[in-house]
């Protein structure tokens, strides 16, 4: 079955700290995606990025960085130096065949919240 | 903005009723999706379509159907209506082919759905 977990439910760091969300997923594909969005106060959910199963290179995007480990089935996300605005809930999302389509399963997410 | 256009933003109705909430895909994307936001369940997968057929199907209620026309705009039709029904509904839409998963979903700003 696929699975994502996110164990995190509810962070809290004051700015300017470094905070990692993390991400266990269970599937038996070989060839599958990983993602992250963003979920602000506003509501909209924002993507944020995907990777490939046959990619394990680690990714930085400004603050944002990715860890992607297919040995322990891990796809952690981490700010650094954390602000006020990455206040907001993240997913965590696997990619799964269904039907003759396919769907996102997305973990329960975490709600990050960076105080002043 | 996603490019992803749902409507209304807020539908308050009562217990039994009928209600068909909009989408508007990406220019260029096939492929449409609903999805059911609730503080119980998360984001949970209801429907997928790709250019006017149904391809995948998650966690929908029979009371619940959906399609997607010929100018890809898609609806969501919510029928005899319960309580539990209140949830944050987001239509995605992507550019990937109905069988792939390697694109990301783009999301709508949601519809918020009140049953009183």
């Amino acid at each position: 079955a696929q699975k994502v977990t996110q164990a995190q439910t509810e962070i809290s760091v004051v700015e300017k700290e470094d905070v990692t969300l993390d991400c266990v997923y269970e599937t038996r594909d070989t060839t599958y995606y990983l993602f992250w969005y963003k979920q602000p106060p506003s509501g909209e959910l924002v993507f944020l990025i995907r990777r490939n199963s046959f990619d394990e290179q680690n990714e930085i995007s400004g603050r944002y960085s990715w860890n992607f480990q297919k040995s322990t089935s891990s796809f952690n996300f981490t700010i650094t130096a954390s602000q006020v605005v990455d206040s907001a809930v993240y997913f965590c999302a696997l990619s799964a065949a269904l039907g003759s389509g396919y769907a996102l399963n997305f973990g329960k997410g975490t709600s990050l919240l960076v105080t002043p | 903005d996603s490019g992803v256009t749902q409507t209304p933003k807020h539908l308050i109705t009562a217990t039994g009723q009928r209600v068909t909430l909009r989408c508007s895909p990406r220019s260029g994307d096939l492929s449409v999706y609903w999805y059911q936001q609730s503080l119980d369940q998360g984001l949970q997968f209801l429907i997928q379509y790709y250019n006017g057929e149904e391809r995948a199907k998650g966690n929908i209620l029979e009371r619940f159907s959906a399609q997607q026309f010929p100018d890809l705009h898609s609806e969501l039709n919510l029928s005899s209506l319960e309580l539990g029904d209140s949830a944050l509904y987001f239509c995605a839409s992507s550019a990937s082919p109905a069988d792939r998963g390697n694109s990301p979903l783009h999301f709508g700003n949601g519809t918020r759905l009140t049953v009183t």
